[in-house]
C-alpha cells in the first residue's frame, strides 16, 4: 500500500520568507509526528499530533515553527520569516495507535534557506 | 523529559565481524526501545524493538539487549556485511504516550 508522502522533496527560499511543508500519512494512522534532520545529526522531535487530542508542540523550536492536522490526516508544517539555521530534511512520520508503536517515515524535505 | 544518549558516534568494522552499539536512557517509565536504520539518502525504518518485559531479542544476524537497572540498551550485529553500512538511531518510548526519544544517531561503515 501508499507509504507517507511529503512534498515538495525539495525546497529552496529566501532568508525571511514563509514556507509550508506537507505530509500524508498512511491511511488509518492516528498518530503523526514531524522531525528535523540537520545535515549528519540526529532525529529532532518538533511536534506530535494523536487523533483528536492537543498536539504535542514541545519541540518547535521557536514561535516561527506551527503545525496544523486537518481533518485527522493531512498535516502541514509552517516555518515563518525563514533564516539560515531552518536549513535542513523535514521528516514526517505516522504509526498506528493501540499497541502499534513503529513509525513509518516519509522520505522528507529537504529545507534549504539562502 | 526523557534523554538518549547514543554511542559511538560513528564505527568501522571489518566486514565479518560484529558490530555493537550502546544507547542509555533516562526516564525510568520509558519501556519501549526501537532501533531505526537509515541507508544514505533514505528513510529511517525500523529494524527491531524491544519491550522492557523482555531482556534480549533477536532477528537473524540483529539482536538487541536491554537492562533496565542501569537504563541502557545494545544493538548487536553480527557477521556484517556490506550493505550493513548506514546511520543506526536508537529511541526510547513509554506505552500511553507514542512519542519517541531518538539517540543522536551511530554511521556504521562496514570496510569490505
Amino acid at each position: 500500500g501508499a507509504g507517507v508522502s511529503q512534498s515538495p522533496s525539495n525546497k529552496v527560499t529566501e532568508k525571511g520568507k514563509d514556507v509550508e511543508l506537507r505530509c500524508d500519512p498512511i491511511s488509518g494512522h492516528t498518530a503523526l509526528y514531524w522531525y528535523r534532520q540537520s545535515l549528519g545529526q540526529g532525529l529532532e522531535f518538533l511536534i506530535y499530533f494523536q487523533g483528536n487530542s492537543a498536539p504535542d508542540k514541545s519541540g518547535l523550536p521557536s514561535d516561527r515553527f506551527s503545525a496544523e492536522r486537518t481533518g485527522g490526516s493531512v498535516s502541514t508544517l509552517t516555518i515563518q520569516r525563514t533564516q539560515q539555521e531552518d536549513s535542513a530534511v523535514y521528516l514526517c512520520a505516522s504509526s498506528f495507535r493501540q499497541g502499534r508503536w513503529e513509525q513509518f517515515f516519509g522520505p522528507g524535505t529537504r529545507l534549504t534557506v539562502l | 523529559g526523557e534523554n538518549v544518549e547514543q554511542h559511538p558516534s560513528t564505527l568501522s568494522v571489518q566486514e565479518g565481524d560484529s558490530a555493537v552499539i550502546k544507547c542509555t536512557y533516562s526516564d525510568s517509565a520509558s519501556n519501549y526501545f526501537p532501533w531505526y536504520k537509515q541507508e544514505l539518502g533514505k528513510r529511517p525504518q525500523l529494524i527491531i524493538d524491544i519491550r522492557s518485559n523482555v531482556g534480549e531479542k533477536k532477528d537473524q544476524r540483529i539482536a538487541v539487549t536491554l537492562n533496565k537497572t542501569a537504563k541502557h540498551f545494545s544493538l548487536h550485529i553480527t557477521e556484517t556485511q556490506p550493505e550493513d553500512s548506514a546511520v543506526y538511531f536508537c529511541a526510547a518510548g513509554s506505552f500511553g504516550n507514542e512519542k519517541l526519544t531518538f539517540g543522536t544517531g551511530t554511521r556504521l561503515t562496514i570496510i569490505p
